[in-house]
């Protein structure tokens, strides 16, 4: 089993919908959770991070940790053209090693 | 505010030459460096990384070898490329937080290297 598992996509939305993505972990000692926003050709841009369990907000987005069923969540709310990008979560296991998930692709259609 | 840098944006390398990929960072001090290779639809492969001038830890054997000459440089080589080298070329930094809290990573605009 993946320590972080991904679904790849791609998401293809309306303009204005509520995105949804997801990644779930295996080990239940993970603590520091993190979403990264990546444009094409481009390095990844951190969008937000949590510790340990529940919600983070910050303008249309939402960053969901659920520890019971080792589960992540980033929600887009009145999601935007320019939201089309490929995301990451990315979880830190506390030292040096960040483990990322493969990347979901989002299209948001106009 | 920090900001981290890479050259070349892009690279195109015949099988068997050599490689110098280089990243700085500037508006921190003796941050942690990282190199990480994002093949297309996989996620990121951690390479290296580096608490301190001199220090490397290696996490993938391979022909690929970092160096850290300076505090905020960070330098990526190869003596001789393969084809399986190809990739999306990544350098991070982060503020050398150790510990059970974890950390962010902030990454750099990459390296497109195609191996021909």
């Amino acid at each position: 089993q993946k320590e972080v598992e991904q679904d790849p996509g791609p998401l293809s939305v309306p303009e204005g919908a509520i995105v949804s993505l997801n990644c779930t972990y295996s080990n239940s000692a993970f603590q520091y959770f993190m979403w990264y926003r990546q444009y094409s050709r481009k390095g990844p841009e951190l969008l937000m991070y949590t510790y340990s369990s529940g919600n983070k907000e910050d303008g249309r987005f939402t960053a969901q940790v659920d520890k019971s069923s080792k589960y992540i969540s980033l929600f887009i709310r009145d999601s935007q053209p320019s939201d089309s990008a490929t995301y990451l979560c990315a979880i830190n296991t506390g030292g040096f090693k960040t483990i990322f998930g493969a990347g979901t692709r989002l299209f948001v259609k106009a | 505010s920090q900001t981290i840098h890479q050259w070349p944006a892009t690279l195109v390398q015949p099988v068997g030459s050599p490689l110098s990929l280089e990243c700085t960072v500037e508006g921190t001090s003796n941050p942690n460096l990282y190199w990480y290779r994002q093949a297309a639809g996989r996620g990121l492969q951690l390479l290296f990384y580096s608490v301190g001038i001199g220090q490397i830890s290696s996490e993938v054997p391979q022909n690929l070898s970092a160096s850290r000459p300076q505090d905020r440089q960070f330098i990526l080589s190869s003596k001789k490329l393969l084809l399986s080298d190809s990739g999306f070329y990544l350098c991070a930094w982060s503020v050398g937080r150790v510990g059970p809290d974890g950390e962010e990573q902030f990454f750099g605009p990459g390296t497109r290297l195609t191996v021909l």
